[in-house]
């Protein structure tokens, strides 16, 4: 099955300065990437994704990149803010396969704490 | 809309102890998962469903055990608990796959402590 891997475990940044994730996949079939955001005592939520159809996708201060090819794709947060910080889970999925339809592979998560 | 409930928010059981944790979605995915969250070890899936009546799976299985009777509901059974189980556990739910709909919703989740 796909194998995702996730780096830094914990990223401890001040506010105002941007945040990197990356994050590797080992199944090329994978084609979509989502990524989750879970605050203290909640369930994880998606903050952004991206298809394998496309390289970078933005929402004002998030941003996703892919590169197919060398099979990683990073998360990007810009201007971070305390409420920023949260434990952020990466995913694979592969589109197509039977009973495996929609099934998510998570890397182990980043803890990112923005300090004032 | 309520998205996806669990109960119960906490638990506390003995070793042996069986018991169910709820789940259900009011979104009407055909896709459910249940999931457990260890310290660094991200989440795992235990099993899901791609529609009421079916069932398979995932990565850590053992000892819980599922049904799907309808497309709401996606109970987890804990047959006999062990220390091991102690975890946070999360329900989630999606759209059918078709198009490559994969976005999951995650319910607030189940502390469950095994003593």
């Amino acid at each position: 099955g796909e194998n995702v891997e996730q780096h830094p475990s914990t990223l401890s940044v001040q506010e105002g300065d941007s945040a990197v994730i990356k994050c590797t996949y080992s199944d090329s079939a994978s084609n979509y990437f989502p990524w989750y955001k879970q605050e203290l005592g909640k369930g994880p939520q998606l903050i952004i994704d991206i298809r394998s159809n496309v390289g970078e996708k933005k929402d004002q201060r998030i941003a996703v990149t892919l590169n197919k090819t060398a099979k990683h794709f990073s998360l990007h947060i810009t201007e971070t803010q305390p409420e920023d910080s949260a434990v952020y889970f990466c995913a694979a999925s592969i589109r197509g396969r039977g009973s495996t339809l929609g099934r998510l592979y998570f890397g182990r998560g980043t803890q990112l704490t923005v300090w004032p | 809309n309520a998205g996806v409930t669990q109960t119960p928010k906490f638990q506390v059981l003995k070793t042996g102890q069986s018991m169910t944790l709820q789940c259900a979605q009011d979104m009407n995915h055909e896709y459910m998962s249940w999931y457990r969250q260890d310290p660094g070890m991200g989440l795992r899936l235990i099993h899901y469903s791609v529609g009421a009546g079916i069932t398979d799976q995932g990565e850590v299985p053992n000892g819980y055990n599922v049904s799907r009777s309808t497309t709401e509901d996606f109970p987890l059974r804990l047959l006999s608990a062990a220390p091991s189980q102690t975890s946070v556990y999360f329900c989630a739910s999606s759209p059918s796959g078709g198009g490559g709909k994969n976005i999951q919703y995650f319910g607030a989740g189940t502390r469950l402590s095994v003593l």
